[in-house]
């Protein structure tokens, strides 16, 4: 079946550090590919996305490239700031019933410190 | 746009009470659908609708009803609270043929 399995967590970082957030898939065929970050105390926001082999997906100085070799849709940021703490998830869509459903990893909480 | 609402934010109930969570968006998209998050578990889909009067099980749904009589709205009824449902759950839509969901804040539920 269809499913994301992400790093554990929680990461912890200084300010201006690099982040690495592993992801990897399992899907039949190719399969758009999420993140999507939770803030403290809210829901679930669209970070960036990819749809095809080879895109890359930026946002917020976050970015995410879709490989299809490997089954991976890592997350990177070159220098992560305080504001960057929160959950991320990793996600792929399905289709089931006709429509499309999120399938999500268990995420992994980032924490960054002054 | 309010996006999309849920209420309440918090709720503590006993064992065996009802109550419904709210859920509204103003986004007239078609699909909505209900999550549970749990910690060590990701999000996990309860239930789910393709527009109005239709709805359709997702991976979790024992314990909880939905309905779908407007575009808008999309409430979760929990008919026999139990300690197992204590969670946050969250509410999403997303509009047809694009794969952007849109979340509400979450309600927090306790049941003791």
């Amino acid at each position: 079946g269809n499913s994301v399995t992400q790093m554990e967590g929680p990461v912890t970082l200084s300010e201006e550090a690099f982040l690495t957030i592993n992801c990897t898939y399992t899907a039949t065929g190719y399969p758009s590919l999420f993140w999507y970050v939770q803030y403290p105390g809210e829901g679930l926001q669209l970070l960036l996305k990819a749809t095809k082999a080879d895109d890359k997906g930026s946002n917020k100085g976050f970015e995410a490239t879709y490989r299809k070799e490997t089954t991976s849709f890592h997350l990177e940021k070159g220098s992560v700031q305080v504001s960057d703490s929160a959950v991320y998830f990793c996600a792929l869509i399905r289709t089931q019933g006709g429509s499309e459903k999120l399938v999500f990893g268990k995420g992994t909480k980032l924490t960054v410190n002054p | 746009n309010a996006g999309v609402t849920q209420t309440p934010k918090f709720q503590v109930l006993k064992t065996g009470q009802s109550m419904t969570l709210q859920c509204a968006q103003d986004m007239n998209h078609e699909y909505m659908s209900w999550y549970r998050q749990d910690p060590g578990m990701g999000l996990r889909l309860i239930h789910y609708s393709v527009g109005a009067g239709i709805t359709d099980q997702g991976e979790v749904p024992n314990g909880y009803n939905v309905s779908r009589s407007t575009t808008e709205d999309f409430p979760l009824r929990l008919l026999s609270a139990a300690p197992s449902q204590t969670s946050v759950y969250f509410c999403a839509s997303t509009k047809r043929g694009t794969d952007t969901q849109y979340f509400g804040p979450g309600t927090r539920l306790t049941v003791l």
